[in-house]
């Protein structure tokens, strides 16, 4: 199982939009809409903000939305906010039981 | 409320065993998996496997079986990350979360995490 492929950083100004991809393969993403999105502020734990796929996790603003396309998943944040700033993580369940986590990517906001 | 609280920080040296823990509140613990996530200092997350508390059952990623053994104790609803034998390359973060969805595809709850060091 090799780590799901993300772009190490991506930026914004405030009020923009930003779109942060996922790569995988046919045995994890593109096999399953098992998708999942996770946030992690500085020091902090995780925190799921997208799952299967697309569907926000309780709490989250509508800012947040998720999508797929073949082996490609995408997460992306609409109307930056200057909180959204972290580090973001795609997961994909790759068969067996198992999960994968892709290498993160850093989100600043300008 | 559901909780994972996750045992304190452990400071040891290599060659030691250790074993850190993850007690589940506020929810039929025996009814999710139980996973473990490690990130290593500057890095991101790896899946290191799961626990289901219901029969014990364990699944391991291929990079960390025979590495850690993963357990449970459901009587008091608490799982376990265990090394016989710590490295300096295991200093980490380690994070438990509780599995959801079909085949525990995505992890709703996390703990706190522990931070492991394995220094001399």
């Amino acid at each position: 199982q090799s780590a799901l492929t993300q772009p190490p950083s991506a930026s914004g100004s405030p009020g923009q939009s930003v779109t942060i991809s996922c790569t995988g393969t046919s045995s994890d993403i593109g096999g399953y809409n098992f998708v999942s999105w996770y946030q992690q502020h500085p020091g902090k734990a995780p925190k799921l903000i997208i799952f299967e796929v697309s569907k926000r996790a309780s709490g989250v603003p509508d800012r947040f939305s998720g999508s797929k396309s073949g082996n490609t998943a995408s997460l992306t944040v609409s109307g930056l906010q200057a909180e959204d700033e972290g580090d973001y993580y795609c997961s994909s369940y790759a068969g067996s039981m198992h999960l994968v986590f892709g290498g993160g990517t850093k989100l600043t906001v300008l | 409320e559901v909780q994972l609280v996750q045992s304190g920080a452990e400071v040891n040296k290599p060659g030691e065993s250790l074993r850190i823990s993850c007690k589940g509140s506020g929810y039929s613990f025996t009814t999710y998996w139980i996973d473990w996530v490690r990130q290593m200092p500057g890095k991101g997350l790896e899946w290191m496997g799961r626990v289901d508390p219901s029969d014990s059952y364990t699944n391991y990623s291929p990079s960390f079986h025979g590495h850690v053994t993963i357990s449970v104790d459901k009587s008091i609803n608490t799982a376990y990350l265990q090394w016989s034998s710590l490295k300096a390359s295991d200093t980490a973060m380690y994070y438990c979360a509780r599995a959801e969805g079909v085949d525990g595809n995505f992890l709703d709850y996390w703990g706190q995490g522990t931070l492991v060091t394995v220094s001399s």
